[in-house]
């Protein structure tokens, strides 16, 4: 069954760097767009970055942009999202998911459990 | 990139239909047929309900159904059970610029 896993979040100061890692098994990997979208305690959900199967293509919002790296490893079935400079809006579970198109448009059909990061002094 | 205007909640009787409405523009919503659907109990990851407008990944109960009129999508859910209360996002593609716009999220509440 597909499982998405995320790590590597909790408290870091403003300003501050985090690397976040969602493990993905259960299916071939390479083959799918991979999203991180995020969700600020008691608000919506915001998509931040997806990233292409072969890494070719990434799009970022803006409230990340030059800020956050979404990167992947096919062999390691590993998606990856690097943050610096963080902000106290950067708050939030963190969410990775599959892409259901091969493309940039939106349908997420599996989600991780989500890996709280908290920005504060 | 403005997100998608949703209704903050809605509510409905056990049996009954409730529909949400997603209003975006032109640029969103009524620029492409992909628009997709989420619910998200309390403490739990989203779950696709819906994609590309109307479809249905396997293993949702057809009870839910997607349309869309013009700049505005709908998701209605026909026989209201106790476990559909949750949250609600729409999601729509938005031009190559920045792609992923979400709606603000509707409560739906069975009463």
């Amino acid at each position: 069954q597909v499982q998405l896993v995320e790590s590597g979040g909790g408290l870091v100061k403003p300003g501050g760097s985090l690397r976040l890692s969602c493990a993905a098994s259960g299916f071939t990997f390479s083959d799918y767009y991979m999203s991180w979208i995020r969700q600020a305690p008691g608000k919506g959900l915001e998509w931040v970055s997806y990233i292409s199967s072969s890494s070719s293509y990434t799009n970022y919002a803006d409230s990340v942009k030059g800020r956050f790296t979404i990167s992947r490893d096919n062999a390691k079935n590993s998606l990856y999202l690097q943050m610096n400079s963080l902000r106290a809006e950067d708050t939030a579970v963190y969410y990775c998911a599959r892409d259901v198109h091969s493309s940039p448009i939106p349908g997420f059909d599996y989600w991780g459990q989500g890996t709280l990061v908290t920005v504060s002094s | 990139q403005s997100a998608l205007t949703q209704p903050r909640s809605v509510s409905g009787s056990p049996g009954q239909s409730v529909t949400i409405s997603c209003t975006g523009t032109s640029s969103d919503v009524g620029g492409y047929n992909y628009v997709s659907w989420y619910q998200q109990h309390p403490g739990k990851a989203p779950k696709l309900m819906i994609y590309d407008v109307s479809k249905r990944p396997s293993g949702v109960p057809d009870r839910f159904s997607g349309s869309k009129s013009g700049n505005t999508a709908s998701l209605t859910i026909s026989g209201l059970q106790a476990e559909d209360e949750a949250d609600y996002y729409c999601c729509s593609y938005a031009g190559s610029y920045n792609p992923r716009v979400f709606g603000g999220g509707t409560k739906l509440t069975v009463l």
